[in-house]
């Protein structure tokens, strides 16, 4: 089965409105990526965070190994967030490889 | 920031021939990696490099070879093109274990 689960799948927002989105495995892990996808378009690393908390600007990411998830909370949402949020671990033990979830498509409407 | 490039861009090939994908990073990372991207699968580890002249297979490396020539350059080698391959193939690099991996534009492949 899926090792990594995204939810939710998809995601419509009001401008300002804030996003919780998650991310659970059923592994252990080395580290936890987030990425940001537009349409047709690259991966842009959001947050490399293997535990605890970390800020950047309006996004907030929070992995809790424990209990196997990982959250990015989106702030005061604007139109320029929408796109694809992907999240990826690697393996504890593994070898750099990253396990990427299927994402949740956001969508911010003015 | 990490800067990893890809080419071509776009591909179209026809079937059963031999397509090349190459990747260049300029950031002296050991590991590189090539994922593919399809609807309904997320990304998925294809082949990948701990370092000049290695390459390792990922979970779905079937049809697919790597080189790995210098530390800056990494190839994807589909000698048989197939239909099946058409997909958005990505490339990333990373520094090695348990460290933030960064990824190139996407190459879109195309096999009729």
């Amino acid at each position: 089965g899926q090792q990594v689960q995204q939810s939710p799948a998809s995601l419509v927002l009001q401008e300002g409105e804030n996003a919780e989105l998650q991310c659970n495995f059923s592994t252990s892990l080395n580290s936890m990526q987030w990425f940001y996808q537009r349409p047709g378009g690259s991966l842009v690393s959001l947050f490399y965070n293997p535990s605890g908390t970390k800020h950047s600007g309006r996004l907030t990411s929070t992995t809790v190994i424990k209990e196997r998830r990982s959250s990015l909370h989106i702030s005061s949402s604007q139109t320029t967030d929408s796109g694809t949020y992907l999240c990826a671990l690697e393996r504890e033990g593994n070898t750099g490889k990253l396990i990427f979830g299927l994402g949740t498509t956001l969508q911010v409407q003015p | 920031e990490a800067a990893v490039t890809q080419s071509p861009r776009n591909k179209v090939a026809v079937t059963g021939g031999k397509v090349t994908l190459s990747c260049n990073q300029t950031n002296n990372h050991n590991n590189m990696y090539w994922y593919r991207q399809d609807t309904g699968h997320g990304l998925r580890l294809i082949h990948y490099s701990y370092g000049a002249g290695s390459t390792e297979k990922g979970d779905i490396p079937d049809g697919y070879k790597a080189s790995r020539p210098s530390q800056e350059n990494f190839s994807l080698i589909l000698e048989l093109a197939t239909p099946s391959q058409t997909s958005v193939y990505f490339c990333a690099s990373g520094p090695g274990l348990a460290y933030e991996q960064y990824f190139g534009p996407g190459t879109r492949l195309t096999v009729l």
